[in-house]
C-alpha cells in the first residue's frame, strides 16, 4: 500500500516568516494530494490540494508544489501568523480508489 | 459546504462492553465513508473504507470482527467497537465522500470525531 512520510514533525517559526513542510509518497499511481490543518481537538480541515497534472498551486499565503518524478510534494506558508499554529497533515490518494493515506503530521508553532 | 456529524462526541465505557459510533452526512449523499483512528499527537490511521450497501474494506492489521462497520444508507455509517478494551481508547474520526448537485467530490469531509475511553 501507499506509504507517506512527512517532515519535519515539529516546526517553529517567527511570525511573518515562511514555513515549509515536505512529504514523500511511495505509490506512483497516487495522483491526488490534499493538505489538512487540524487544530487541537478538532476535525481536520482541507486547506489546499493538488492533482498530478499540476506542478504548483497557490491560494493566498498557501502554496503546494508537486514533483511526480521524485514523488514528493511540499506545503509552503508565507507571512505566517499565530493562527496558522496547528498540526498539518499531507495525504496521498489514487483518485479512483479514493482512500487517503496520511503523513505523520507536522506541529507548526508560529511565535508572535 | 458538506457537513458530516458524529455521535457521540465522547463516550466512556467499561471494558468488555460494545460501543457504537454514528457518522452522518447531513447535506449530501455519501457514497463512501472512511473510518480513521487517531492517537494523541499522532496521524490519522485509516481503518476501513465503506461503500453504501456493501461490506467494508479493512486495512491490514485492523480486526474486522472487532470493529464492525455498517453503511446501510447513503447518509449513515456506524462503527461498533465490540468487547472494548483499554487499548481501544482513542479518537475515532469518520469522513465522507459523495455526490452533491450531480458532482463527485475528491475531497473527504471529516466528522468532529468521537473520543472513546475504555476503563
Amino acid at each position: 500500500g501507499e506509504n507517506v512520510e512527512q517532515h519535519p514533525s515539529t516546526l517553529s517559526v517567527q511570525e511573518g516568516d515562511s514555513a515549509v513542510i515536505k512529504c514523500t509518497y511511495s505509490d506512483s499511481a497516487s495522483n491526488y494530494f490534499p493538505w489538512y490543518k487540524q487544530e487541537l481537538g478538532k476535525r481536520p480541515q482541507l486547506i489546499i490540494d493538488i492533482r498530478s497534472n499540476v506542478g504548483e498551486k497557490k491560494d493566498q499565503r498557501i502554496a503546494v508544489t508537486l514533483n511526480k518524478t521524485a514523488k514528493h510534494f511540499s506545503l509552503h506558508i508565507t507571512e505566517t501568523q499565530p493562527e496558522d499554529s496547528a498540526v498539518y497533515f499531507c495525504a496521498a490518494s489514487i483518485v479512483v480508489g479514493n482512500q487517503f493515506y496520511f503523513g505523520t503530521g507536522t506541529s507548526l508553532t508560529v511565535i508572535p | 459546504g458538506a457537513v458530516v456529524s458524529q455521535h457521540p462526541s465522547w463516550v466512556i465505557c467499561k471494558s468488555g462492553t460494545s460501543v457504537k459510533i454514528e457518522c452522518r452526512s447531513l447535506d449530501f449523499q455519501a457514497t463512501t465513508m472512511f473510518w480513521y483512528r487517531q492517537f494523541p499527537k499522532q496521524s490519522l490511521m485509516l481503518m476501513a473504507t465503506s461503500n453504501e450497501g456493501s461490506k467494508a474494506t479493512y486495512e491490514q492489521g485492523v480486526e474486522k470482527d472487532k470493529f464492525l462497520i455498517n453503511h446501510a444508507s447513503l447518509t449513515l455509517s456506524t462503527l461498533t467497537v465490540t468487547s472494548a478494551h483499554p487499548e481501544d481508547s482513542s479518537f475515532y474520526i469518520c469522513s465522507a465522500r459523495g455526490n452533491q448537485a450531480g458532482g463527485t467530490y475528491n475531497e473527504q469531509f471529516f466528522g468532529p470525531g468521537t473520543r472513546l475511553t475504555v476503563l
